[in-house]
């Protein structure tokens, strides 16, 4: 059974930081691109980074780069997203998601949610 | 990295067929064969119903059909059923390694 699981979500003040999880399975983790795409409350989605199977890519949205950091651990089919200096409007419901590839997603996590609020 | 356009709304009868747009420009949709669809149900996650413009992935319904002209890729919904009713969001690659979005079409089933 293909699936994604998010975890680490939760409430932080602006500035501080999130360690968000993605643990895969039921297909090859290690040759497969990943995606972050999150989606603010009543909004629509949002790319917010990629990284390439063997993880010598990232690429990330403006808005974004700079603070946050996508990582991946093969041996534990894992994906990572390291959020630092944290604003409102990183608020939103922030999903993972599997490359098809042929840049389309085509494995959707349930999303774990992140709140930025003093 | 400006979002792709969509109407914010569509609607149609059961049975009928809707047409949804989603308008980028040439450092997007229209320089890339990787338009993607996506349906998404209230409080689900997003769900791949088109990729590579117009290809299927197994277990979507061929009532669901892409195509692209220029800037502007289409997503068609042939006889329209009542869990078809959804939000449609359109994705594609854009220049310099980033992924677009377009801001969702909500489609309601009269």
């Amino acid at each position: 059974h293909v699936q994604l699981v998010e975890t680490g979500g939760g409430v932080v003040q602006p500035g501080g930081s999130l360690r968000l999880s993605c643990a895969a399975s039921g297909f090859t983790f290690r040759t497969s691109g990943m995606l972050w795409v999150r989606q603010a409350p009543g909004k629509g989605l949002e790319w917010v980074a990629f990284i390439r199977h063997d993880g010598r890519e990232k690429f990330y949205v403006d808005s974004v780069r700079g603070r946050f950091t996508i990582s991946r651990d093969n041996s534990n089919h894992t994906l990572y997203l390291q959020m630092n200096s944290l604003r409102a409007e990183d608020t939103a419901l922030y999903y993972c998601a599997k490359d098809l590839p042929h840049y389309a997603m085509d494995v959707w996590g349930q999303g774990t949610t992140v709140i930025v609020s003093s | 990295q400006s979002a792709l356009t969509q109407p914010p709304s569509a609607s149609g009868s059961p049975g009928q067929s809707v047409t949804i747009s989603c308008t980028g420009s040439s450092s997007d949709v229209g320089g890339y064969d990787y338009v993607s669809w996506y349906q998404q149900h209230p409080g689900k996650a997003p769900k791949l119903m088109i990729y590579d413009v117009s290809k299927r992935p197994s277990g979507v319904p061929d009532r669901f059909s892409g195509s692209k002209s220029g800037n502007t890729a289409s997503l068609t919904v042939s006889g329209l059923q009542a869990e078809d009713e959804a939000t449609y969001y359109c994705s594609s690659y854009a220049s310099s390694n980033n992924w677009v979005f377009g801001g969702g079409t909500k489609l309601t089933v009269l």
